[in-house]
């Protein structure tokens, strides 16, 4: 079934280690994102991707970098993890040539900061 | 600056109709969407507005008035598993979205 996978489902995390959420889609989409979801706020961008070998800075990306070698895959690297990273992480694609261009989210990554 | 805003919560009755308002101050428009979040699931594509007016998709419409800055999601027959957020979303100058906090709507028997 095409869509969006991410990994790990949740993690548990200590203060000053590195992470790197993995995400992968086989729908070919062209465009691919990093938000971050936390209560009481709507979603905010980290990073994006508009074509493989491009990234660019969301809203918040302070501690986050991503790359993007090739169509499928955007992972997200924490290099010193802190406690206000504490959050849920949604990756997302979109096609630019499709209908609306809406995004595909997958099912989010829980982390936890400690 | 860019504002979305919707209601925090509602609480509606099943069968009942209810109507989830979105107002936006940005910088540029290309378009508005809807979305649907089950609790602790990732968001789902609902509805996409980009000229004023009405779209009806089964149960559930989406309403833009671009000069007024406000847009609306109406949800009829309303289901128990309709009990979920519903988060408004518009396409900025950039092409990237900006995003309001979500609606959390509570359904009731």
């Amino acid at each position: 079934i095409a869509g969006i996978t991410q990994a790990p489902t949740s993690q548990i995390l200590a203060a000053g280690r590195r992470m790197t959420l993995r995400c992968t889609q086989d729908m070919r989409h062209n465009a691919m994102y990093w938000y971050r979801q936390d209560l009481g706020l709507g979603l905010r961008l980290i990073h994006y991707s508009n074509t493989a070998g491009t990234t660019g800075k969301g809203e918040v990306p302070d501690g986050y970098s991503v790359s993007r070698a090739n169509t499928d895959d955007f992972p997200l690297t924490l290099a010193s993890a802190v406690p206000s990273q504490t959050s849920v992480y949604f990756c997302a694609s979109s096609d630019a040539g499709g209908d609306y261009n809406e995004q595909f989210f997958g099912p989010g990554t829980r982390l936890t900061v400690l | 600056g860019q504002n979305i805003d919707q209601p925090t919560e509602m609480t509606a009755t099943e069968g009942a109709i209810v109507q989830i308002n979105c107002t936006y101050q940005t910088s540029g428009f290309n378009g508005l969407f809807w979305y649907q979040q089950h609790a602790g699931e990732a968001p789902t594509f609902l509805s996409y507005n980009v000229l004023d007016g009405l779209e009806e998709k089964g149960r559930f419409s989406s309403f833009l008035s671009r000069s007024k800055g406000y847009s609306y999601l109406l949800l009829k027959e309303l289901q128990m598993k309709d009990s979920a957020s519903y988060l408004c979303a518009v396409v900025g100058s950039n092409y990237q979205l900006i995003w309001g906090a979500g609606t959390k709507l509570i359904i009731k028997p």
